[in-house]
C-alpha cells in the first residue's frame, strides 16, 4: 500500500541534542512537507520541497534543518538552536501543484 | 500574512443533526480550500476539498464557498458519534512569494452527543 511512514512514533531528546526526524513516502509524490503542530495550535509550516535537492523554508524554520537527497525521502532535524521543540510533527506529501497533502502518523518530540 | 480562522468551539450538536463548521481567510487570492478530520493523538485525514463557488457534496459532506465574503464551510448531515474530532480548515495560495504550503486554521473541535 502507497503511503507516508513516519519514525520514530515518540522521540525524548535531551537538552543540547540534535535529533532527526524520518519520514518515507512511496507515493511518488514531488512535494514534501513538514508542520508542527502545538496544543490547540492548527499546523505551522516548518519546511518544503517541490523537487529533489531543493527546499524552502516555511514560517517556522529557525531551529530546523533538512535535506532532499531522494525523491522517496525527507528527514527533518531539529537542532538545539530550537529552544521550544516539544510538539507532535507531522510529514505530508503531494503530487506538484497537489490537491491535498497526504499526512503521515506524526512523531510527537518530548524535551527532558 | 496569510491567516485563516476557525472558532475553536467545542461545538456541541446532538446525534442525527446537521453540524456546521465555518472558516474564514484572508488571502483573496486563494484558490483551493480542504476540511481534514483530525482525532485526537492522530494526524489529519483529508475530507473534502472545493476550488468553485458554491456547494459540493459528498456523502453526508457538503463544502460551501463563497470567494467574495472569503468563507468556506463544512456541513455534517446525520451526525453520528465517530464525526467527534477536530475539523482543519486549509486554504492554498498561489505560488510565489514565501511558504508554497497550505495554510491550516487552528481547528474547531466538534462534540456529537449520542
Amino acid at each position: 500500500d502507497g503511503g507516508i511512514t513516519q519514525s520514530p512514533k515518540y522521540l525524548f531528546r535531551k537538552e543540547g541534542q540534535n535529533v532527526t526526524l524520518s519520514c518515507e513516502q512511496n507515493l511518488n509524490h514531488d512535494a514534501m512537507y513538514w508542520y508542527r503542530q502545538d496544543p490547540g495550535q492548527g499546523l505551522r509550516l516548518i519546511y518544503y520541497s517541490q523537487i529533489v535537492n531543493d527546499f524552502q523554508k516555511g514560517d517556522i524554520a529557525e531551529g530546523y534543518s533538512v535535506s532532499r537527497e531522494k525523491k522517496e525521502s525527507f528527514p527533518l532535524t531539529v537542532t538545539s538552536a530550537q529552544k521550544n521543540p516539544t510538539a507532535f510533527y507531522l510529514c505530508a506529501s503531494s503530487d506538484f501543484p497537489g490537491i491535498g497533502y497526504t499526512f503521515g502518523s506524526g512523531t510527537r518530540l518530548t524535551v527532558v | 500574512q496569510k491567516e485563516v480562522e476557525q472558532n475553536s468551539g467545542p461545538l456541541s450538536v446532538p446525534e442525527g443533526a446537521i453540524a456546521s463548521l465555518n472558516c474564514t481567510y484572508s488571502d483573496r487570492g486563494s484558490q483551493s480550500f480542504f476540511w481534514y478530520r483530525q482525532y485526537s493523538g492522530k494526524s489529519p485525514e483529508l475530507i473534502m476539498f472545493i476550488y468553485s463557488n458554491g456547494d459540493k457534496e459528498d456523502g453526508r459532506f457538503t463544502a460551501q464557498l463563497n470567494k467574495a465574503s472569503q468563507y468556506v464551510s463544512l456541513l455534517i448531515r446525520d451526525s453520528q458519534p465517530s464525526d467527534s474530532a477536530t475539523y482543519l480548515c486549509a486554504v492554498k495560495s498561489p505560488s510565489g512569494g514565501g511558504a508554497d504550503g497550505l495554510t491550516f486554521g487552528k481547528g474547531t473541535h466538534l462534540i456529537i452527543q449520542p
